[in-house]
């Protein structure tokens, strides 16, 4: 079946680490984001990429990185600039047509301390 | 700039009873809406959406969501809900040529035996 993989489940980092977040989709899709989520904060968008080699900042996207070397993956790097890693983090892909509905993994919980 | 408000942080409902979630969008244009919902340490899943067409779309388990232009709603509904449902759901607008989706910050259900 198709869908959206998000590596590990969850993830312990020492403050001061950089750590990467897998995500790897085999839908074909085009478009891939990365969604941060806080308790009572709803999804705010850190990243999203819309072709390879390509990518935009989303709202909060100091701290973080990302890169589209393939289609299939987009990898988000959580730098030890972002002063509040501790969260939940989603990947989401979509097709680039107007009103193509986002798909999501099922997150990585990542824990810094 | 875009918006969309989700009145209710928290609900909760006894099962077997009727449920509307309200979703409130602020544009011009003609939305794409959606509902999603997620359980606890989930990824978002897809409940319904609505492109163009009759303003009552139909979804998955059960859910309903009716487009109403004139109030810049998109509620969602279900006749009688299950324990199941208990969950956070979250309404989502997109609009023509934008790449993201703007994401209400979700309404927590609770389900009362």
């Amino acid at each position: 079946d198709g869908g959206i993989t998000q590596s590990p489940k969850y993830l312990f980092r020492k403050e001061g680490q950089n750590v990467t977040l897998s995500c790897e989709q085999n839908l074909n899709h085009d478009a891939m984001y990365w969604y941060r989520q806080d308790p009572g904060q709803g999804l705010r968008l850190i990243y999203y990429s819309q072709i390879v080699n390509d990518f935009q900042k989303g709202d909060i996207a100091e701290g973080y990185s990302v890169s589209r070397e393939k289609k299939e993956s987009f990898p988000l790097t959580v730098t030890s600039a972002q002063k509040n890693p501790t969260a939940f983090y989603l990947c989401a892909s979509r097709l680039t047509i107007s009103g193509s509905p986002l798909h999501f993994g099922n997150g990585t919980r990542l824990t810094v301390t | 700039a875009q918006s969309v408000t989700q009145p209710d942080i928290h609900i909760t409902v006894s099962e077997g009873a009727s449920l509307e979630l309200r979703c409130n969008y602020s544009y011009g244009a003609t939305p794409y809406l959606f509902w999603y919902v997620q359980s606890p340490g989930q990824g978002l899943q897809l409940l319904l959406k609505y492109f163009s067409g009759d303003t009552l779309v139909q979804g998955i388990k059960g859910f309903e969501a009716e487009f109403k232009r004139s109030q810049s709603s998109f509620n969602l509904r279900k006749p009688s809900v299950h324990w199941s449902d208990a969950a956070e759901y979250f309404c989502a607008v997109g609009f023509q040529g934008a790449q993201k989706l703007v994401f209400g910050q979700g309404t927590r259900l609770t389900i009362n035996p």
